[in-house]
């Protein structure tokens, strides 16, 4: 069965500092790839999502992630962060198998506060 | 347009009891996501219906746990005997079609006393 790794689980930086999260995946066939946000108090919404083509991808609110496949690594970036990026975030991958495909498998989340 | 609607949002039970949780997917969507997430942890797969096909189950944890959708609208998923550890919050998503993005719900937490 796939698994994502998400390596930092508790992430705390000024702002305006540049932030990677680190996701790894594990499974060696066609994979969807995509970030999620929990903002405090709100459900989670999709952050970018990668399902073929140019491996960079931009998603909302200055957010970029990088799909190295020989790494199995789908990495989320962003240059500059705000107070208000203060959130929960989570890689997931879905995979297909057989007849369609599955449910998403998450990470565990990375908890990220931006200090003022 | 709406989203995915939950209900109830909060939910406390007594060990052993039953309870039923709802899920109002988007309209026209043809597939739904029953999921899970314990206190710090990632988000666990329960369920997964797709238009009138066969539900994948395989994440169901225990034969207490049980889920139903009628045609491509509503769903229900019934936890049976309650336990402690069924505590968490229940999320529902739902998904236009297979390879597209899913859309979570508000979810409903879950507490087992």
């Amino acid at each position: 069965a796939q698994s994502v790794s998400q390596h930092n689980h508790h992430v705390i930086l000024s702002e305006a500092a540049s932030l990677e999260l680190g996701c790894n995946y594990s499974y060696g066939g066609t994979v969807n790839l995509f970030w999620y946000v929990q903002y405090p108090g709100q459900h989670l919404q999709l952050l970018l999502k990668y399902f073929s083509g140019d491996p960079l991808v931009k998603g909302i609110k200055g957010f970029e992630a990088e799909f190295i496949k020989s790494k199995f690594s789908f990495n989320l970036r962003k240059p500059s962060v705000q107070w208000s990026d203060t959130a929960e975030y989570f890689c997931a991958v879905n995979v297909w198998s057989g007849g369609g495909a599955d449910g998403l498998t998450f990470g565990k989340g990375t908890h990220l506060i931006i200090q003022p | 347009g709406a989203g995915v609607s939950q209900s109830p949002s909060n939910k406390v039970t007594e060990k052993g009891k039953d309870v039923e949780l709802r899920c109002d997917p988007i309209s026209g969507h043809t597939a739904l996501y029953w999921y899970r997430q314990r206190l710090g942890q990632g988000l666990e797969f329960l369920i997964y219906f797709q238009g009138n096909s066969a539900p994948d189950k395989s994440g169901l944890p225990s034969d207490r746990f049980s889920a139903e959708r009628t045609g491509e609208s509503v769903s229900t998923l019934t936890i049976q005997r309650t336990q402690q550890e069924d505590s968490a919050v229940y999320l529902c998503a739902s998904q236009l079609a297979g390879w597209d993005e899913q859309y979570f719900g508000p979810g409903t937490r879950l507490t087992v006393t």
